[in-house]
């Protein structure tokens, strides 16, 4: 059975840096198939895709948000970490993480399942 | 990046009642098209991937149809459990972009 849970503070100032955890269990990022993402819901909005890193370390990261994203892993803790920089309160959302496959040979990808996400207020 | 667009918004329907939802991708994205069920303060939840194939799990009364930009999900009975949002996804090619989510709510 594949889990995810995110961690980090639930409240940012402007200006600082977020840092979010995703510690997952069922599965090794270690496989190309294999991926974790980020994904974000500001209140009462729609789902934003974050970033993603892959089990060859390949990562990829939404344009919009490019230079404030860095997405690592540690693969012997099972944990995939999000820094988000200059927080803003346009950044107060709900971040999930999400366990991503790719089928072969046709490259369908899907991210499932998801954890329950984390609340982060940005606040002065 | 492809934009996703979803209608309705939301809807409100019974017990029972089927109920389609459509999604319409900026540019084609073959079959590259998921369906998730969200729940407030629960995980999103996979439906549909691949425009139709059944994720593992859910029940049958959900189909995904659709290719190249047009898109439909399908709630064939609407069951209590069902009343959620409900989003597409294209994952044809980064950024990987939502619809804005359809609200089905009890009439």
């Amino acid at each position: 059975q594949i889990t995810l849970k995110e961690s980090g503070p639930t409240l940012v100032k402007p200006t600082q840096t977020l840092t979010l955890t995703c510690t997952f269990s069922g599965f090794s990022l270690s496989d190309r198939a294999v991926a974790v993402g980020w994904i974000r819901q500001p209140p009462g909005k729609a789902l934003e895709w974050l970033a993603l890193i892959y089990g060859n370390d390949e990562k990829r990261y939404s344009p919009s948000l490019n230079n404030r994203l860095t997405i690592t892993k540690d693969t012997s803790k099972n944990q995939v970490v999000l820094s988000l920089t200059n927080m803003d309160s346009v950044d107060t959302a709900t971040y999930f993480c999400a366990h991503r496959l790719r089928l072969f040979p046709s490259h369908i990808n899907y991210f499932d399942p998801w954890g329950l996400g984390a609340l982060v207020t940005v606040s002065s | 990046d492809i934009q996703m667009t979803q209608s309705p918004s939301s809807l409100s329907a019974s017990m029972g009642d089927r109920v389609t939802i459509t999604c319409r991708a900026s540019q084609s994205i073959s079959v590259y098209l998921n369906w998730y069920q969200h729940k407030p303060g629960k995980a999103p939840s996979l439906l549909i991937y691949g425009a139709s194939s059944l994720q593992s799990g859910v029940p049958s009364r959900f189909s995904g149809s659709g290719s190249g930009t047009d898109f439909t999900l399908t709630i064939s009975g609407l069951q209590p459990e069902d009343f959620a949002t409900y989003y597409c996804q294209q994952s044809y090619t980064t950024p990987w972009t939502f619809g804005q989510g359809t609200k089905v709510d009890i009439k």
